[in-house]
């Protein structure tokens, strides 16, 4: 049973270009979260769904960035025209249906993004 | 909003020796739910350890124990018997038990304190 698969694994890329971080929940996992880790820092929330749906997403940018969970395929983290302050460590989590709010989720390794 | 504060950036421990990481938390909610996660060089998030709010009990696993004051809000992990590879990251984290009505119900997202960077001396 795969755990939950990020990809790439490093990312770089010029100031003014698009990310796309890729993710793959656990088999059977239905909620998806993203979160994000500046250097020195703990993870920070910034988007949690479910298949073709956003719940929350308090904790992302207003600007520039985006985040879906399609029917069919990973969960992509899109950021637009990316800026040095957007490098960091991108990481996903999944989690089975709710009702189990105990779980501490199972992350990905995540994705490091540079820029550059 | 609730927070989450580890007040020791790093910490060192002599192998075999027994380490404790505090954590401190800030919350008006009587229920949640509170992790212990490693982080390794590798950048795994990995569960260490998880305590309910409402259970008395101090939990257990294997060489990690936490202690759990919830009048003082605090919620320190034990290692015991400190091996190389416990060398890592440490983060205390905080989990809401409430949740949003929503479509398919919401479940609270964590939040992490800054970490603690463990360094075990062989």
């Amino acid at each position: 049973n795969a755990g939950v698969m990020q990809n790439p694994r490093h990312l770089v890329r010029r100031r003014g270009q698009e990310a796309r971080l890729r993710c793959s929940p656990m088999k059977g996992h239905s909620h998806v979260y993203w979160y994000r880790q500046l250097p020195e820092e703990g993870l920070k929330f910034m988007v949690y769904l479910q298949k073709e749906n956003i719940i929350d997403e308090s904790g992302m940018p207003k600007e520039r960035f985006s985040a879906e969970f399609p029917k069919e395929g990973p969960s992509i983290l899109r950021i637009q025209q990316v800026v040095r302050g957007d490098s960091a460590a991108y990481f996903c989590a999944s989690s089975p249906l709710a009702g189990n709010i105990g779980y501490g989720y199972t992350f990905g390794s995540g994705t490091r993004l540079t820029v550059v | 909003a609730q927070t989450v504060t580890q007040s020791q950036p790093e910490m060192s421990v002599q192998e075999a020796e027994t380490v404790t990481l505090s954590c401190t938390y800030d919350t008006s909610e009587s229920d949640y739910y509170l992790f212990w996660y490693k982080q390794p060089p590798s950048r795994q998030m990995i569960l260490v350890i998880r305590q309910e709010a409402y259970k008395q009990q101090n939990a257990t696993e294997n060489r990690f124990s936490v202690n759990f004051q919830k009048a003082a809000k605090s919620f320190s992990l034990k290692i015991s018997d400190s091996q190389l590879g416990d060398a890592a990251m440490y983060f205390c984290a905080y989990r809401s038990t409430v949740v949003v009505v929503n479509y398919g119900g919401s479940q609270g997202n964590l939040i992490f304190g800054k970490g603690t960077k463990l360094s075990v001396k062989p």
